[in-house]
């Protein structure tokens, strides 16, 4: 069975901080894909990056940072300089790489970015 | 290029009633997932149809069903309704799970359902 835990409930940070969510994975696959999603409170959820389990080179898209280690099983995400509208629920999840690739969500993490 | 749809945008429903929540994938999609997310969790999987055929459901009762049609549009049916379904339910596309592209999944702004 897939599990992913986002240890991390809530977070609070003043804008301008630098910020990492943590995201920790459990998958008996060898083929897997990782995921962030963006939550705002509007409710929809906004695809951020996908990585698939061969690739461990870490990501960086403007503020956005993605570091993907196997070893630990981790996928972290770190967001540089934050900004009020980076607040959001921040979800990781994990599909299988055959099949129905139904995808499997940790609890989130609530980001809150104070001005 | 339209995003994923949904409708009705909020409902509410009393216990034991029936509900249809319809979804319009991305152009191109002929894949659609449905998740039930409740309040303060991560969005749980229901099920997938791809090319109007169910592929894969989570651990949800028969009394969840759904249908995609030609146009790869699909339908979330819930009967008997409880007080526990009261939920967000998020529906996401994707592109051609048969070609190999089918990785990523796209969601709509979601049915926010209340069983009162």
């Amino acid at each position: 069975a897939q599990k992913v835990t986002q240890a991390q409930t809530e977070i609070s940070v003043v804008e301008k901080e630098d910020v990492t969510l943590d995201c920790v994975y459990e998958t008996r696959d060898t083929t897997y894909y990782l995921f962030w999603y963006k939550q705002p409170p509007s409710g929809e959820l906004v695809f951020l990056i996908r990585r698939n389990s061969f690739d461990e080179q870490n990501e960086i898209s403007g503020r956005y940072s993605w570091n993907f280690q196997k070893s630990t099983s981790s996928f972290n995400f770190t967001i540089t300089a934050s900004q009020v509208v980076d607040s959001a629920v921040y979800f990781c999840a994990l599909s299988e790489a055959t099949g129905r690739r139904a995808l499997t969500f940790g609890s989130g993490t609530r980001l809150q970015v104070q001005p | 290029e339209t995003g994923v749809t949904q409708s009705p945008t909020h409902l509410i429903k009393t216990r034991g009633q029936q509900v249809t929540l319809r979804c319009s994938s991305q152009s191109g999609h002929n894949t659609v997932s449905w998740y039930q997310q409740a309040l303060g969790q991560g969005p749980q999987f229901i099920f997938q149809y791809y090319r109007e055929e169910e592929n894969g459901r989570g651990n949800f009762p028969p009394r969840f069903s759904g249908l995609q049609f030609p146009n790869y549009s699909s339908e979330l049916n819930v009967n008997a309704l409880e007080l526990d379904d009261s939920a967000l339910y998020l529906c996401a596309s994707s592109p051609g799970l048969g070609s190999g592209r089918g990785y990523t999944q796209y969601f709509g702004p979601g049915t926010r359902l209340t069983v009162l």
